[in-house]
């Protein structure tokens, strides 16, 4: 148990739709990113907040975009969904910047898109 | 982040000590080495990172070559529960989350 906690466990999404996935970070930690993670390859970066702004983001496209609360739990939306976008989406939650510290993650939201 | 290079799988029987090698070449000097592992299913699960010396927890030992160009992590008695894909990361300290997953070892460890 990691104390990072993602909802919905699983989800089933038409194409063209749009998808919200939730995160609560660990207690005291104030940095959060997501993951994607397309079947049988490793997470790729998506984005990450800390403090509630967006500080570093992968190479993803716009229609991915995100939101941290002033809780540090965090949201990933996910507009005009297609096919390849199917996959675990996962949170990581750390203490935050100047740090050498371990990020802690989720179990994961696992997307499908018909 | 720098680039790292693990052979894609490797098989160990059980109770026997695992050894995982990374190559990681192009390393900075503020560059740190992290090991993640992600069991079937699960998100991935932070095992241990050091700068230059080893390093060693109750979950594993990473040792790191003095040329810091490589790693290698232990397990000293693997279990069939340590059977999972490991990955080996190396990111500066300042990185906050931001990982470069690559695609990682496949540990088997055997009955």
């Amino acid at each position: 148990e990691t104390g990072v906690t993602q909802s919905p466990t699983h989800l089933i999404k038409t194409r063209g739709q749009q998808v919200t996935l939730r995160c609560s970070s660990q207690s005291g930690h104030n940095t959060v990113s997501w993951y994607q993670q397309a079947l049988g390859q490793g997470p790729q970066f998506i984005f990450q907040y800390y403090r509630e702004e967006e500080n570093g983001r992968g190479n993803f496209p716009p229609r991915f975009s995100g939101l941290q609360f002033p809780n540090y739990s965090s949201e990933l939306n996910v507009n005009a969904l297609e096919l390849d976008d199917s996959a675990l989406y996962l949170c990581a939650s750390s203490t935050g910047q100047g740090k050498v510290t371990e990020a802690f993650f989720g179990q994961g939201t696992r997307l499908t898109v018909v | 982040d720098a680039k790292t290079t693990q052979p894609t799988s490797m098989d160990c029987a059980e109770g026997r000590a695992a050894n995982l090698p990374c190559n990681h070449s192009t390393i900075s000097g503020n560059e740190y080495v992290y090991w993640y592992r992600q069991i079937h299913s699960q998100g991935p699960q932070y095992i241990i990172h050091g700068l230059k010396n080893n390093e060693t927890n109750e979950m594993a030992s990473l040792i790191i070559t003095e040329d810091r160009k490589s790693s290698t992590l232990i397990l000293p008695h693997a279990t069939l529960r340590d059977t999972a894909v490991y990955y080996c990361i190396v990111r500066v300290k300042n990185a906050g989350n931001m990982l470069t997953f690559g695609g990682g070892t496949r540990l088997m460890v055997k009955p």
